[in-house]
Parts: C-alpha cells; structure tokens; sequence
C-alpha cells in the first residue's frame, strides 16, 4: 500500500543552522507531495508541494525536491530559525485516492537561539 | 478570505455519550476531510465527502460517522464515545478532488474522552 516514512525527532538545532529531514514514499502511481507544518496548539498548514518528478517546491525559505527516482521528498532549509520549531509531516496523494492525505509520522525540530 | 473554522474547539465527554463536531470549509471549497490525530497512531483519515456524498472512507468502527450539508459545512458524529476517541480531529477542505489539489486545515477540535 501507499505509505511514507520521514526520520525520527526529535530533532534540535541551533538557529542559523542547515536543516535536512528526510522523507520517502512508497506508493502506486504518481502521487502528489507535501511538507505541512504544526505549530503547538494549531492546526496543520501547507509548507510547500510538488506535483511531478524533478518539481521544487518551497515556501519561508524551505524547499523539497520530488525525486522519483529515489522515491523521496527530503526537507531543507539552509538557516533556520526559533520561530520554526513546530513538527513537520512529509504527506502524500494518490489519483486513486484523491482528497485523502497518507501522512509520515510527524518530525519534531527545536531550534535553541 | 476566511479560513476553515471548526466548532468546538474543545469538548469533554464521558465514555458512552456521542458527540457532534462541526466544520465549515473555506467558501467556494466543496470537498471536506476529516482526520483524526493521537500521540500514538499520529494522523490517520477518518473520510471524505464531496457534493454531500461521502466518497471516500478510512478504517474506522462504524460508531464513527459524518454528512455534509448542501452548503458544504460538514458534521461528524461518534457514538457511544471509548477513551480511545481522545484525540485532535482535524477537518479539511479543499476544491476539487484532486492528487494536486492542497487540502488546508482548520485548527481542530481537541476531544477528552473520560
């Protein structure tokens, strides 16, 4: 079955430093990718998607690169910040399935000033 | 625009009452999800309608179930409430039924199941 499998948290960093969580997929067909976030006490919100291979998607100075070929969507961003300490879910959709969401496990980063 | 909103924010209840949650989509957006979110299972999806017809469904017990309205605002119900319900469920909304389209969320209603 479809699935997605990100890294384990929790993940600390200090601020200004890379950041890389990585996620891959297994799924039938051609999914669609997402990297939502949660921040504590909300809801989910769309960090960035991609639709097809080799697409980039990216937002707030994050960006994930739908790699087919490794069938992976891992998230980056080059400085973070305090204010991105929130988890971060890797997700993805299926033209069989279309409005359901099959999330990863949920990566917890903390970021120390 | 407004964002989707979700009624109550927070609810306690015992074992073996039900309980009615409520959620209104973003205007215009006619497909509405549902996921439930614990600790220990994470984010798993509960079902989906679309147009007022449920379209797709997770693997949850029958006490679990939802409509939604002509107006696209959508309810779901569980029956006969287990500490196990205990848990964020979390409604989404979205345009069309689409691998491509992006679902946004609204912030949830937090259940305690005593």
């Amino acid at each position: 079955g479809n699935s997605v499998t990100q890294m384990e948290g929790p993940v600390t960093l200090s601020e200004e430093a890379f950041l890389t969580i990585n996620c891959t997929y297994t799924a039938t067909g051609y999914p669609s990718l997402f990297w939502y976030v949660q921040y504590p006490g909300e809801g989910l919100q769309l960090l960035l998607k991609a639709t097809k291979a080799d697409d980039k998607g990216s937002n707030k100075g994050f960006e994930a690169t739908y790699r087919k070929e490794t069938t992976s969507f891992h998230l980056e961003k080059g400085s973070v910040q305090v204010s991105d300490s929130a988890v971060y879910f890797c997700a993805l959709k299926t033209d069989s399935s279309a409005s359901k969401i099959i999330f990863g496990s949920g990566t917890r980063l903390s970021i120390r000033p | 625009k407004a964002g989707v909103t979700q009624t109550p924010r927070y609810l306690i209840k015992t074992r073996g009452q039900q309980v009615t949650l409520s959620c209104s989509p973003i205007s215009g957006h006619r497909s509405v999800s549902w996921y439930q979110q614990t600790p220990g299972q994470g984010l798993q999806f509960l079902f989906e309608y679309f147009s007022e017809t449920q379209r797709n469904k997770g693997n949850f017990p029958g006490r679990f179930s939802g409509r939604q309205f002509s107006n696209s605002r959508s309810e779901m119900n569980v029956s006969t409430l287990e500490l196990g319900d205990s848990a964020l469920y979390l409604c989404a909304s979205a345009i069309l039924r689409d691998r491509s389209e992006t679902q946004y969320f609204g912030p949830g209603t937090r259940l305690l199941v005593l």
